[in-house]
């Protein structure tokens, strides 16, 4: 049972432009949104992390947006760069707990 | 400052072999969680240990079981190997156990049993 449904499975743009990746969640208990950034080879670096306390937060290029009433919450990433390409995961976990639940993953290409 | 590491890079065996992945958290990190992620999906929880003490399971069977050291290392062992253990092993290691866990994953093991 997946806790954390994310789309879309991949995606391609244009230097410059705005890859929006976005995920759901059921449990209500959920109360830690963190982004992770892999690259192939390597295991997932942490990007940006949100509590349902904020409905939005930005780090450089990288801006989360948060709709608890919805359950959903998206990643934007600003002037997207080729560098940026890889693939971006979202995760959620309850602050009493220990584990991430993880999306299933979003093949980004950016293209010069 | 070094992150966390984990060796083997790969790893090749057997169906029905056993197999030992280590790991070494952040500086300071006291807990270490084990992670499988297979090709195309995103990581599965398998474990966390905190203080040297199992704090978390996730829905892997018995065959897995993991182990703290006094200074925080792991180790991940999977018995009676199966095709489907193929994978990325993923430690990842926090300051705390909870809340609001903030994880740092090393490379990981890469795993292919054949």
């Amino acid at each position: 049972q997946q806790q954390v449904k994310q789309s879309p499975q991949s995606l391609i743009v244009q230097k410059g432009g705005i890859p929006i990746i976005n995920c759901a969640y059921e449990n209500t208990a959920f109360d830690y949104f963190p982004w992770y950034q892999q690259f192939p080879g390597k295991g997932p670096a942490l990007l940006i992390a949100i509590r349902p306390d904020v409905s939005e937060k930005k780090e450089g290029r990288f801006t989360i947006s948060f709709n608890k009433s919805a359950k959903q919450f998206s990643l934007h990433i600003m002037d997207s760069q080729p560098g940026d390409s890889a693939t971006y995961f979202c995760a959620a976990s309850r602050s009493n707990d220990y584990k991430l639940s993880f999306g299933a993953g979003t093949t980004v290409t950016v293209r010069a | 400052d070094a992150g966390v590491t984990q060796s083997p890079t790969h790893l090749i065996k057997t169906r029905g072999q056993h197999v030992t992945l280590r790991c070494s958290p952040i500086s300071g990190h006291k807990s270490v969680s084990w992670y499988q992620q297979v090709l195309g999906q995103g990581p599965q929880f398998i474990f966390q240990y905190y203080e040297k003490e199992e704090r978390g399971r996730g829905n892997f069977p018995d065959r897995f079981s993991a182990r703290q050291f006094p200074n925080y290392s792991s180790e991940l062992n999977v018995n009676a190997l199966l095709l489907g253990d193929s994978a990325l092993y993923l430690c990842a290691s926090s300051q705390r156990a909870y809340p609001y866990n903030e994880q740092f994953f090393g490379p990981g093991t890469r795993l292919t049993v054949l």
